[in-house]
């Protein structure tokens, strides 16, 4: 089982609408998460972290996560062409030491 | 500004040469880590290092070798061992203990012809 999944995509969504991107982990002692979103040919940039089961909003963007399903979720409410780029999904591992990436997921927004 | 400076951003290199990448940060940042990036595969760690003159390795460390002199920076060496080095290389630090918290640099793409 891979520590941490998530689906490539591309995930299409229409200008205005939810995105929504989801990441499964297998390493039920993670504690903290942190989604990513890296525009094509650049780096990545952090735009959020999660530490508790819930979720947590910022602006546009909300996290989510639930422990006890061991998945981690971002929802990008009116979405916007500018939010077309790819996002991972990522958290620490080794004794906090080190961070593993998912592959990401690539979502494109048609205007 | 604080940041992370990568150079060089483009490189060619021929087969059977060691390449060497520059990684440079000025936010006062204990950690350092390379990462490597390929297409339809994420990011994958390389080397880390949490104070100067020590480092480990991360999970695809054959081929590479990095330095730690200094706190702000972390040198990374492609060598001819390397099966497949052409990609994009990515430089981060964090604030130790902020692990999860990573600031890149811009990149460095490799290719070699």
């Amino acid at each position: 089982q891979k520590e941490v999944e998530q689906n490539s995509g591309p995930l299409s969504v229409p200008e205005g609408a939810i995105a929504s991107l989801n990441c499964t982990y297998s390493d039920r002692g993670s504690q903290s998460f942190f989604w990513y979103r890296q525009y094509s040919g650049k780096s990545p940039e952090l735009i959020m972290f999660i530490y508790s089961n819930g979720d947590k909003e910022d602006g546009r963007f909300t996290a989510q996560l639930n422990k006890a399903s061991q998945y981690v979720s971002l929802l990008i409410r009116d979405s916007q062409p500018s939010d077309s780029a790819t996002y991972l999904c990522a958290f620490p591992k080794g004794g906090y030491q080190k961070v593993t990436f998912g592959i990401g997921t690539k979502l494109q927004v048609i205007p | 500004d604080g940041g992370i400076t990568q150079s060089p951003k483009y490189l060619f290199r021929k087969e059977g040469q060691n390449v060497t990448l520059s990684c440079e940060q000025n936010l006062n940042h204990d950690a350092m880590y390379w990462y490597r990036q390929d297409p339809g595969q994420g990011l994958r760690l390389i080397y880390y290092s949490q104070i100067v003159n020590d480092f480990q390795k991360g999970d695809i460390a054959e081929g590479y070798s990095v330095s730690r002199e200094k706190k702000e920076s972390f040198p990374l060496t492609v060598t001819s061992a390397q099966k497949n080095p052409t990609a994009f290389y990515l430089c981060a630090s964090s604030i130790l203990g902020y692990t999860g918290e990573l600031f890149f640099g811009e990149g460095s793409r490799l290719t070699v012809l």
